[in-house]
């Protein structure tokens, strides 16, 4: 079974700080892919980053970067210069071939002006 | 506008009643999914379709709900003899050669 545990239910920055968001996961899967999705209030859910697991480079997408610990199975979320639009709830994400993404519970993540 | 799009966005009604969502998924995307999430909740997997082939269904897709892919584009979801605990988000997804998976704005149901 895959499992996906984010620890943090809620989160809060101030404006231009830096917040990481946990995530670990368990897969028996060798070739896996691991995401991030930002699902705003009342909005769209959007990807905001993606890591192979073959990969041992960390992802980075402009303000946002993780820290892809695999033999920990550890997969953090680190937004930079937080900013008011980053507010959502987040969701860590796990995908092993085509199988359906597997979901932690997510993170709401408050930024304070 | 080439995204996800699911209509309704909302959808009230009563219990015991039959609604259908339907999802149109990027134009090249062969694979479709169908999620729902409950407040506060990750979305939790219900079924998947690679083209017109409805590949997976989760034990949460009980005998009242059904799901058609006819012709490999649009996809329905439909839900008989609704029920309280169905109200929830109804999320579709689609993905295509990638592994990325592309989200609609979902169905809210509420059902009364």
């Amino acid at each position: 079974a895959q499992t996906v545990t984010q620890s943090q239910p809620e989160m809060s920055v101030q404006e231009a700080e830096t917040v990481t968001l946990s995530c670990t996961y368990d897969t028996s899967e060798s070739d896996y892919y691991l995401f991030w999705y930002k699902q705003p209030p009342s909005r769209q859910m959007i990807l905001v980053i993606r890591q192979e697991a073959y990969k041992q480079q960390n992802a980075t997408e402009n303000r946002f970067s993780v820290n892809f610990q695999k033999a920990a199975k550890s997969f953090s979320l680190k937004i930079s210069d937080s900013q008011l639009g980053d507010a959502a709830m987040y969701f860590c994400v796990l995908r092993s071939g085509n199988t359906p993404l597997v979901f932690g519970k997510g993170t709401r993540l408050s930024v304070i002006a | 506008d080439t995204g996800v799009s699911q209509n309704p966005r909302h959808k009230i009604t009563k219990r015991g009643q039959n609604v259908t969502f339907r999802c149109d998924p990027i134009s090249e995307h062969n694979r479709l999914y169908w999620y729902r999430q409950t407040l506060g909740q990750g979305p939790e997997f219900l079924t998947y379709f690679q083209n017109e082939a409805q590949l997976e269904k989760s034990r949460l897709l009980s005998d009242r709900f059904s799901a058609e892919r006819p012709k490999g584009s649009f996809s329905t979801l439909e839900i008989q003899r609704t029920e309280q605990g169905d109200s929830a988000m109804y999320l579709c997804a689609s993905s295509g050669r990638m592994n990325e998976q592309f989200f609609g704005p979902g169905t809210r149901l509420t059902v009364l």
